[in-house]
């Protein structure tokens, strides 16, 4: 069966300072892999996808992630988090051939000024 | 390019009553999904449309119903509301690709309140 956890429901930085957000998948295929961010009485954004065809995936925003297969993990980085990010964030897979979407339970950033 | 719509933004229910949220896409996208979002819990699959004239239960189907009425439009429907189906609905769709590397693009919203 496939899942997806997200490490950390919450994290705080402060403006300026580097973000990691942590994702871990279970998927018996080779996942495609989606950062989502969601900003307050907004629907989901993409962020960034992972696909197979890099395992460094850059996105907007100055987000990135990386795909490591023998960690199980995609996480998702910032150099510097700026107040604008603070929002909430999923890790989602999809099975290969798959039409659904997998959700993480979401992380909230929060960024101090 | 207005995306995903979902209309209302906003409603407010009492129990028992009936509802139906509207969704149409304007990207000429073949599968369409409807969601619901509870704090903590993510996003849960109720329903979706993996083509026109086609729609299959998620994780969570129950006390709803849908309708693909053609390309554009997916709706939902609560035939009979309650207390436990208050949430935020998202509406979404996705364009064709190789197995999932398409993503999902969504709308704003409809969140629901049933008394």
């Amino acid at each position: 069966a496939q899942s997806v956890t997200q490490l950390d429901s919450h994290v705080s930085v402060s403006e300026g300072t580097p973000v990691l957000l942590r994702c871990n998948y279970s998927s018996s295929y080779s996942p495609s892999l989606f950062w989502y961010v969601q900003h307050p009485n907004k629907g989901l954004q993409l962020l960034l996808k992972y696909t197979s065809a890099a395992t460094l995936v850059k996105g907007i925003n100055g987000f990135e992630a990386e795909f490591k297969k023998s960690e199980t993990s995609f996480h998702l980085t910032k150099p510097s988090a700026h107040m604008s990010d603070a929002a909430e964030y999923f890790c989602v897979v999809t099975p290969d051939s798959s039409y659904k979407l997998i959700f993480g339970s979401g992380t909230r950033l929060l960024v101090r000024p | 390019n207005a995306g995903v719509t979902q209309t209302p933004k906003f409603q407010v229910l009492k129990t028992g009553q009936s509802m139906t949220l509207q969704c149409a896409q304007d990207m000429n996208h073949n599968s369409m999904y409807w969601y619901r979002q509870d704090p903590g819990m993510g996003l849960r699959l109720i329903y979706y449309s993996a083509s026109e004239g086609t729609t299959d239960k998620g994780e969570v189907p129950n006390g709803y119903n849908v309708s693909r009425l053609n390309k554009r439009e997916f709706s939902l429907r609560l035939e009979s509301a309650a207390p436990s189906q208050t949430s935020v609905y998202f509406c979404a769709s996705r364009g064709p690709g190789q197995g999932g590397n398409q993503p999902q693009h969504f709308g704003d919203g409809t969140r629901l309140s049933i008394l």
